[in-house]
């Protein structure tokens, strides 16, 4: 059975600091898809990024960054030079690659990220 | 482009209540569709998905039920709420035959007195 685990429930953080949120996850499959998304105060669950399995280059876009790591069944995200408007809750979500009815997604318990002005 | 609607944003109802949720997806076809609840405590919980009309999944037994008339509307239902179906629900689509992401609509707050 597939596991996510944002192990941090809350960060706080003072604008312009750099912050990184930890997922790590827990699949039998060799093909795999991990998400981030971020939900901000008004609810709505925003995607940010989805990288498969094969794919271990660590992305950059803008102010966010994203590792990749088979090794440690991680997937970590960093935001930096943080922001008021980065204030949200995260969420890492992984699919499984092999189940014919596997497009659900499993998802980690969220990381609350509050930052200070 | 793709746009999710899901309505109503917010909702209370008394315990007993029947339930109808509605979520309608434009700008794709044959799209997989998805309901989640979010409870107290953030963790997002799969309720339904759908592979396509008339087709339901359901991921935990519980008091609601899913239909899908027609290709891009998808409803949860209820025909009598209970105190522990309160929560944020979220409707969510997804490409259909490749592994794309979720898109979520802007989900609705339910309140059981």
């Amino acid at each position: 059975a597939q596991k996510v685990t944002q192990a941090q429930t809350e960060i706080s953080v003072v604008e312009k600091e750099d912050v990184t949120l930890d997922c790590v996850y827990e699949t039998r499959d060799t093909t795999y898809y991990l998400f981030w998304y971020k939900q901000p105060p008004s609810g709505e669950l925003v995607f940010l990024i989805r990288r498969n399995s094969f794919d271990e280059q660590n992305e950059i876009s803008g102010r966010y960054s994203w590792n990749f790591q088979k090794s440690t069944s991680s997937f970590n995200f960093t935001i930096t030079a943080s922001q008021v408007v980065d204030s949200a809750v995260y969420f890492c979500a992984l699919s499984e690659g092999s189940s014919g009815s596997a497009r659900q997604l499993t998802f980690g318990s969220g990381t609350q990220l509050t930052v200070l002005p | 482009s793709q746009t999710i609607h899901q309505w109503p944003a917010t909702l209370v109802q008394p315990v007993g209540s029947p339930l109808s949720l509605e979520c309608t997806v434009e700008g794709t076809s044959n799209p997989n569709l998805y309901w989640y609840r979010q409870a107290a405590g953030r963790g997002l919980q799969l309720l339904f998905y759908s592979v396509g009309i008339g087709q339901i999944s359901s991921e935990v037994p519980q008091n609601l039920s899913a239909s899908r008339p027609q290709d891009r509307q998808f409803i949860l239902s209820s025909k009598k709420l209970l105190l522990s179906d309160s929560g944020f629900y979220l409707c969510a689509w997804s490409v259909g035959q490749r592994r794309g992401p979720q898109h979520f609509g802007d989900g609705t707050r339910l309140s059981i007195l």
